[in-house]
């Protein structure tokens, strides 16, 4: 079946670091991939998608691109920022509309 | 402004009861859904509707039960079968897959449930 795997947190930052959190997927034919994001007592909020293969998704400084020979789907930022701070998921969307998701990674920004 | 509220933030529960969360969406999609949210475990799929008038069971349905009589509505009844009904219950809706392939999943803000 599908299913997402993604790095273990939380990750530490300082303000102005790069961010890379790990996203990797297993699944048949040619999913959709998502990133969102929770913050602290809120529901998710969808941060980027791509829906093919070599699609790079983007927002808010946030990128991911999709890269089916490696099924993965990496997030990054240049600069990370205190308001950065949140729980990240991935996820992928295979057959009637399902969604997917990893376990979420914490990222703790320090000023 | 368009969006989906679920209600109450945090509802408390005694044993044996049936207690239901409420989810209403002004977006007109026409798909909704339920989602458990555990620490470290993700989102797990409880219930997920297409259409008006009809549901399916997601990944971790027992215990639960839906309902879905109008389109803006999708409400969630955690009955006292479900042992383990500490959680945080998140509703998402988004189009029909007939309409528009892999939209995305827009999420309410969630219902923490605890026993007392």
């Amino acid at each position: 079946g599908n299913s997402v795997t993604q790095m273990e947190g939380p990750v530490t930052l300082s303000e102005e670091a790069f961010l890379t959190i790990n996203c990797t997927y297993t699944a048949t034919g040619y999913p959709s991939l998502f990133w969102y994001v929770q913050y602290p007592g809120e529901g998710l909020q969808l941060l980027l998608k791509a829906t093919k293969a070599d699609d790079k998704g983007s927002n808010k400084g946030f990128e991911a691109t999709y890269r089916k020979e490696t099924t993965s789907f990496h997030l990054e930022k240049g600069s990370v920022q205190v308001s950065d701070s949140a729980v990240y998921f991935c996820a992928l969307m295979g057959g009637f509309q399902k969604l997917v998701f990893g376990t979420g990674t914490r990222l703790l920004v320090s000023p | 402004d368009g969006g989906i509220t679920q209600s109450p933030k945090y509802l408390f529960r005694k044993e044996g009861q049936n207690v239901t969360l409420s989810c209403e969406q002004n977006l007109n999609h026409d798909a909704m859904y339920w989602y458990r949210q555990d620490p470290g475990q993700g989102l797990r799929l409880i219930y997920y509707s297409q259409i008006v008038n009809d549901f399916q069971k997601g990944d971790i349905a027992e215990g639960y039960s839906v309902s879905r009589e109008k389109k803006e509505s999708f409400p969630l009844t955690v009955t006292s079968a479900q042992k383990n009904p500490t959680a945080f219950y998140l509703c998402a809706s988004s189009l029909n897959i007939g309409r528009a392939f892999n939209q995305p999943q827009h999420f309410g803000d969630g219902t923490r449930l605890s026993i007392l």
